[in-house]
């Protein structure tokens, strides 16, 4: 059964960089069917995707952060990582890593998520 | 504010049928059949209810379904059962740069 486990710290100071891995267990990272991504969720707020990455290292991000955001991956590792730079109190949030369908368009649906990691953005 | 709009809460009986409506533009739900729809309880990560407007993933009870009309996708729950009670969210590929927006969530409470 597929796991997805996200490590990282979970306080980050304003102007750092924040770095999460997500472990991947029970499946290949290199699954050609799916694209490997980041979701976050501010407290008591909705959801929104920050981006994603494909085996191969293509990748997508959402507009508004895309001058701050890296995602890559490790497919020795079966882990992919976000950085997200010059970060802000608006970036607290819980991030969740997530397993998303591959289509010609690009990544869609979720259907796999990891538990999630807070994120406090604090000094 | 969200680029999907959906309604803040809703509510029903046990045993009666609610839906959730999700609205889009024609760049999103409108033109492309993928929207998907997720519960969340309390504390945990989401759950894909339904993918592609309307087909329900292995596992996932059939009381759970999905339509769309035009730039709106609904999620209809029928036979409400407590467990039900939930924040759920719809989501769509769009055809911009976003490329997946989400709905800013809608709280059912079951009475």
């Amino acid at each position: 059964q597929l796991q997805l486990q996200e490590s990282g710290p979970g306080l980050v100071k304003p102007s750092e960089t924040l770095s999460l891995t997500c472990t991947v267990s029970g499946g290949s990272i290199t699954n050609t069917n799916y694209y490997w991504g980041w979701i976050r969720q501010p407290p008591g707020k909705g959801l929104e995707w920050i981006g994603s990455i494909y085996y191969s290292a293509n990748t997508y991000y959402t507009p508004s952060l895309k001058s701050q955001i890296t995602i890559s991956v490790d497919t020795s590792k079966n882990h992919f990582s976000l950085k997200l730079s010059s970060v802000t109190a608006a970036d607290t949030a819980i991030y969740y890593c997530a397993r998303q369908r591959f289509t010609i368009f690009g990544p869609d649906l979720t259907d796999s998520w990891g538990q999630g990691t807070l994120v406090t953005v604090f000094s | 504010q969200s680029a999907l709009t959906q309604p803040a809460s809703v509510s029903g009986s046990p045993g009666q049928s609610i839906t959730i409506s999700c609205t889009g533009t024609s760049s999103d739900v409108g033109t492309y059949n993928l929207v998907s729809w997720y519960q969340q309880h309390p504390g945990k990560a989401p759950k894909l209810m339904i993918y592609d407007v309307s087909n329900r993933p292995s596992g996932v009870s059939n009381r759970f379904s999905g339509s769309k009309s035009g730039n709106t996708a609904s999620l209809t729950i029928s036979g409400l059962q407590a467990e039900d009670e939930a924040h759920y969210y719809c989501s769509s590929y769009t055809g911009s740069s976003t490329l997946l927006v989400f709905g800013g969530g809608t709280k059912l409470t079951v009475l």
